[in-house]
């Protein structure tokens, strides 16, 4: 049973580009969250959504945009992506805002 | 702002060695510091939550523990199955945030 799962797994793409992650929780969590992880493995916050209501938006560039269509779900569309997108990304879940977060296994774009 | 500082960046130790993890941090009234492991290729593992001064938690062959400034992880007789990246992180009073540091990549050589 996978708790947090994200899709693709690996994503290579083009400058320029639009693409989407998509994340699904099946453990009944209200919180979620999205986390960059660059080439130095340090992990960045982006946003979070309790509730489908956005309640963390770090820093981002405009062109990244978090959907949540429901609970269970938060999706993350980017823009004309550039190089410096290149990373993994990381969806994660709590309980409810301030609880310990699980995370799931990353999704690796890479911007050619 | 809040910061986390791992050190050592990396760590190599004989299997059955002993040693500490440390985590330094500053943060605007901590509400919980967290410890995840992290293998190659996969998400973070979520190990221990710390929330006071004096508190020690435990899972098998790792110890967490916590003062006002920094956090230990100790690993007491490591096996090659313990080798990852660990990763600490801070969360604040009122911030749903997690503030993470740069991790300890830990190998154990059998």
């Amino acid at each position: 049973d996978t708790a947090v799962s994200q899709t693709p797994k690996y994503l290579v793409t083009q400058m320029g580009n639009d693409k989407s992650i998509k994340c699904e929780q099946n453990l009944g969590h209200d919180t979620m969250y999205w986390y960059k992880q660059d080439s130095k493995k340090f992990l960045k916050i982006m946003f979070s959504y309790n509730n489908k209501e956005l309640i963390i938006n770090e820093t981002v560039p405009n062109r990244f945009s978090p959907k949540s269509p429901d609970k269970a779900h938060l999706n993350l569309h980017i823009n004309s992506l550039e190089l410096g997108d290149s990373a993994v990304y990381f969806c994660a879940s709590s309980l409810a805002k301030r609880e310990t977060q699980y995370f799931g296994p990353g999704t690796r774009l890479l911007v050619l | 702002e809040d910061q986390v500082t791992q050190s050592p960046e990396a760590l190599r130790l004989q299997e059955g060695e002993s040693s500490s993890l440390n985590c330094s941090y500053t943060v605007s009234g901590l509400r919980g510091l967290f410890w995840y492991r992290q293998d190659p290729g996969k998400g973070p593992e979520f190990l221990f939550t710390l929330y006071s001064a004096g508190e020690e938690k435990e899972k098998e062959r790792l110890k967490a523990t916590l003062t006002k400034k920094e956090s230990f992880l100790h690993i007491t007789a490591p096996k090659p199955e313990d080798s990852a990246t660990y990763l600490c992180a801070v969360q604040a009073y009122g911030n749903e945030k997690l503030t993470f540091g740069t991790g300890t990549r830990l190998t154990i050589i059998p």
